[in-house]
Order: structure tokens, then C-alpha cells, then sequence
């Protein structure tokens, strides 16, 4: 069975600061792993994906994570944060010959001006 | 592309009511998927279908939940009767079908049972 978790409710950080997103995750066999973001009012829009290759993987809005195979970890990045960065982001796992996603609770971003 | 489309945005009816909520995935997606989002509970999946097939309907809350497929372009979510516990955001989402291709979400359909 495929699992998740996002250890943080809250996350806060200064406009300008980096931030980090974390995500563990449980697999028995080889993880997709997805970052999505959700702001207010509005559907889960993709942001980037683990398949399979480089460790660090970029996506949209300069955001990157790190894939740690030994940790089993996901981590999502982002160098500087912005005010509108401000949103509910979803890791998500899905196993090889998976039909489905899972995906976490969810972990609140504010960053503070 | 349009993306995926839901209808309609918000619904209030009344405890025992029927409601029907509705799914366009994007053309050439061939699985769908349904969602429901509460404060209490996060991100549950519902039912999904590939090639229109429900493959996997566990979590279903009851028999008062049901969904079909008829046609690759739509989807619904019936729920009868409605009650105030089913009060939610629903959301339809829909992939290509391989398991390394990101969901798309429509924007939901929120949902308040009285």
C-alpha cells in the first residue's frame, strides 16, 4: 500500500527567505511522486514530478524538490519565497502499475511580507 | 484546453434532496477521477474510472453515493438523498491514464446541504 505524509500543518516564512515543504512517503514497490498547489477557491494545479532520473527536479514557479530514495523523502524547495506563494500545497505518491494517487493532508505555505 | 469542467460552482439544497453534480474531463484524458475536500478529513478519493469504467469505487461513503461515466467527456456524482454531512468541495479530476502523468482538477463544486 502507498502512503504519505506531510509532518507540517503550518509552514511560515519571510518574503525572501527559502522555503521547504516536507514530504515522507511509503511505497512497496518504485514512487511517482507529485507536488500539487491549491490556492482559494480553486482546483489542485500540478507542479512538478519524480519519475525517475536527476534527484532534483524543477517545476513551475521556480519551485524544485528533492527526491531522497534513503529517506524516502520529497521535499519541496523553492530558493526565495513570494507573498503568493501563499497557498495549500498536496505531495502525492503513486505506485508503479498504481490506478490511483495518494495523496497527504495538505501543508499551509504563508509567507509574511 | 479547456481544462476540466465542473458544474455547477455551488450548490445549496435541502437535507433529502437529490443532487447531481457534473464532470467534462479534457479530451483525450481516459481516467477520471472524483474528490471531496473537507476541513475535517482532507483530500478523499471518491470513484475513478478508466475508459470509462469505474475501476475502483471504495471510497464511497454509502449507497447514497453514486457516479457513471456514459461518455469519455462526462462524468456525474449523484447523491441521494443529501445530507447536511455530505456538505463539501467535490472535485473531478482527469489523466491521460499513466501512472507518471499529473491530475488535472477542475475547480470543484461546493457543496452545502441544509
Amino acid at each position: 500500500a502507498q502512503s504519505v505524509a506531510q509532518p507540517e500543518d503550518q509552514v511560515n516564512v519571510a518574503e525572501g527567505n527559502p522555503l521547504t515543504v516536507k514530504c515522507t512517503y511509503s511505497v512497496s514497490g518504485n514512487p511517482y511522486l507529485f507536488w500539487y498547489v491549491q490556492y482559494p477557491n480553486r482546483g489542485l494545479q500540478f507542479l512538478l514530478k519524480y519519475i525517475t532520473g536527476d534527484n532534483l527536479v524543477k517545476g513551475s514557479y521556480g519551485f524544485e524538490a528533492e527526491f531522497n530514495k534513503s529517506q524516502t523523502s520529497f521535499h519541496l524547495k523553492k530558493p526565495s519565497a513570494l507573498v503568493s506563494d501563499s497557498a495549500l500545497y498536496f505531495c502525492a505518491v503513486r505506485e508503479t502499475n498504481a490506478g490511483k494517487s495518494t495523496f497527504g493532508d495538505g501543508t499551509t505555505l504563508t509567507v509574511k511580507p | 484546453d479547456a481544462g476540466v469542467i465542473q458544474s455547477p460552482r455551488h450548490e445549496v439544497t435541502e437535507m433529502g434532496q437529490e443532487v447531481t453534480l457534473r464532470c467534462k474531463p479534457i479530451s483525450g484524458h481516459n481516467s477520471l477521477f472524483w474528490y471531496r475536500q473537507t476541513m475535517m478529513r482532507g483530500l478523499e478519493l471518491l470513484i475513478y474510472f478508466n475508459n470509462n469504467v469505474p475501476i475502483d469505487d471504495s471510497g464511497m461513503p454509502e449507497d447514497r453515493f453514486s457516479a457513471k461515466m456514459p461518455n469519455a467527456s462526462f462524468s456525474t456524482l449523484k447523491i441521494q438523498p443529501s445530507e447536511p454531512r455530505d456538505s463539501a468541495v467535490y472535485f473531478c479530476a482527469s489523466s491521460a491514464g499513466t501512472e507518471i502523468l499529473a491530475l488535472h482538477f477542475g475547480n470543484g463544486t461546493r457543496l452545502t446541504v441544509t
